[in-house]
């Protein structure tokens, strides 16, 4: 069946980085595009960014460029996702969803798990 | 960027009643409004693409309609596993943004 499995939980202190890696299987890989998606503690969904899977095209939420960066492995069908300089505020559930096939604007079909990211001191 | 609210913020409903919830947008959206069911503890799980079509596996007492900047999702007889929190996403404009939520709980 189609699915995305994403990597286990992640303790961070602030300033440091997390990547957190996201699998699919049960479908071709490239023919669409992963989209990350975070919910902090007791919040709504905001959405972090999206990668291509066949090229190297990225579009990223404003007010996380410079310190996000997604890429996708081909050969393992794994996207991932780095977030740098990590804040408290940036604690926070990491979902990867996979876009219907329509790119960056379009609606997400399915739903990795979840990661959850906890930066503390 | 596109602003998207919802009401109520929770709504309460006994179980085999019907739950309406609304979605609106601070400009047009047209048809590219989705919906999604959030279960405690889950990840979210598509329900509604193009405004008013079920996802795969959706049951039929999911319905939708809508077009522009105003949305609605109705449940017709909620059961027990239709409690959870209902988002709304509109896909039209960058950045694709969400509803805040709306948390539909047992009456």
């Amino acid at each position: 069946q189609v699915q995305l499995v994403q990597s286990g939980a992640e303790v961070r202190k602030p300033g440091a980085s997390v990547k957190v890696s996201c699998q699919a299987s049960g479908y071709t890989f490239i023919s669409y595009g992963i989209n990350w998606v975070r919910q902090a503690p007791g919040q709504g969904l905001e959405w972090v960014g999206w990668t291509s899977t066949y090229n190297d095209n990225t579009d990223y939420a404003q007010k996380f460029q410079g310190r996000v960066t997604m890429t996708t492995d081909t050969s393992t069908s794994t996207a991932y996702m780095e977030l740098r300089s990590l804040r408290s505020d940036d604690t926070a559930v990491y979902y990867c969803a996979r876009d219907g096939g329509g790119g960056v604007l379009w609606f997400l079909d399915v739903w990795g798990q979840g990661t959850t990211v906890t930066v503390s001191s | 960027e596109i602003v998207m609210t919802q009401s109520p913020v929770t709504q309460s409903v006994s179980p085999g009643e019907r739950a309406t919830l609304s979605c609106r947008a601070s400009q047009s959206v047209s048809s590219n409004l989705a919906w999604y069911q959030q279960r405690h503890g889950q990840a979210p799980r598509l329900l509604i693409y193009g405004a008013s079509s079920r996802a795969t596996g959706v049951p039929a007492r999911f319905s939708a309609s809508g077009s522009g900047s105003e949305f609605t999702l109705t449940v017709s007889s909620l059961q027990s596993e239709d409690f959870a929190v209902y988002y709304c996403q509109q896909y039209n404009n960058w950045p694709p943004t969400f509803g805040q939520g709306t948390k539909v709980e047992i009456k």
